[in-house]
């Protein structure tokens, strides 16, 4: 079983649209958890940190499921600029310093 | 400017032929990481390292070599590439903390013959 584990998509959604990426995790030890976005052949950029309490940046929203062992990620809005790949990384818990990636969903906006 | 920046930036090669691949950053943090990623397997974590001469392994080490004799380099050795080893790396920096987030280096494709 994979660490990390996201649908691949793609999701093809129109211009205003809310769209919802959950990522499940395997390890219930894990205590950081991140959602970053990658635009096709560069590097990954942190999008967000998700928190215990959930948090909101903008039209942005990370709520983290301890009990399941899921972090999700929706977009309100969906604009063309936001069609990218999200990846979700989850640390080792036991080891702050080793992450994993899941392998993305790919997001297209169409106008 | 902060950033992570590594060298080279494309590199096409041929089995065995040795070859290193830098990463510098410039924002004094003592943690780095190589990542590779392939089609449908996402970011896999190669090596990282806590601060000067401490290194551990990731997910897929085998085939990989790595250094940290300065704070700012984290060199990704290859002493024997193979075409499996084809892919696209990514060095990573950051901070330690639980939400501190990695900064990424624009990556660097590889392909081995």
């Amino acid at each position: 079983r994979k660490e990390v584990e996201q649908d691949p998509g793609p999701f093809n959604v129109p211009e205003g649209a809310t769209v919802a990426f959950n990522c499940t995790y395997s390890n219930s030890a894990s205590q950081s958890f991140f959602w970053y976005r990658q635009d096709c052949r560069k590097e990954p950029k942190l999008l967000m940190s998700v928190y215990s309490s959930g948090n909101e940046d903008g039209r942005f929203t990370a709520q983290l499921n301890r009990a399941s062992q899921y972090i999700s990620l929706l977009i309100r809005d969906s604009k063309l600029s936001d069609s990218a790949t999200y990846l979700c990384a989850v640390n080792a818990g036991y080891n702050f310093n080793k992450f994993y990636f899941g392998s993305g969903t790919k997001l297209n906006v169409k106008p | 400017e902060a950033q992570v920046t590594q060298n080279p930036r494309y590199l096409i090669t041929v089995t065995g032929k040795k070859l290193t691949v830098t990463c510098s950053q410039n924002m004094n943090h003592e943690y780095m990481s190589w990542y590779r990623q392939d089609p449908g397997l996402g970011l896999r974590q190669i090596y990282y390292s806590m601060n000067v001469e401490v290194t551990d392994k990731g997910d897929v080490p085998e085939g990989y070599k790595v250094s940290r004799k300065e704070k700012r380099n984290f060199p990704l050795i290859l002493e024997s590439p193979s075409p499996n080893q084809t892919s696209l790396y990514f060095c990573a920096s950051s901070s330690p903390g639980l939400s501190d987030e990695q900064y990424f280096g624009p990556g660097t494709r590889l392909t081995v013959t």
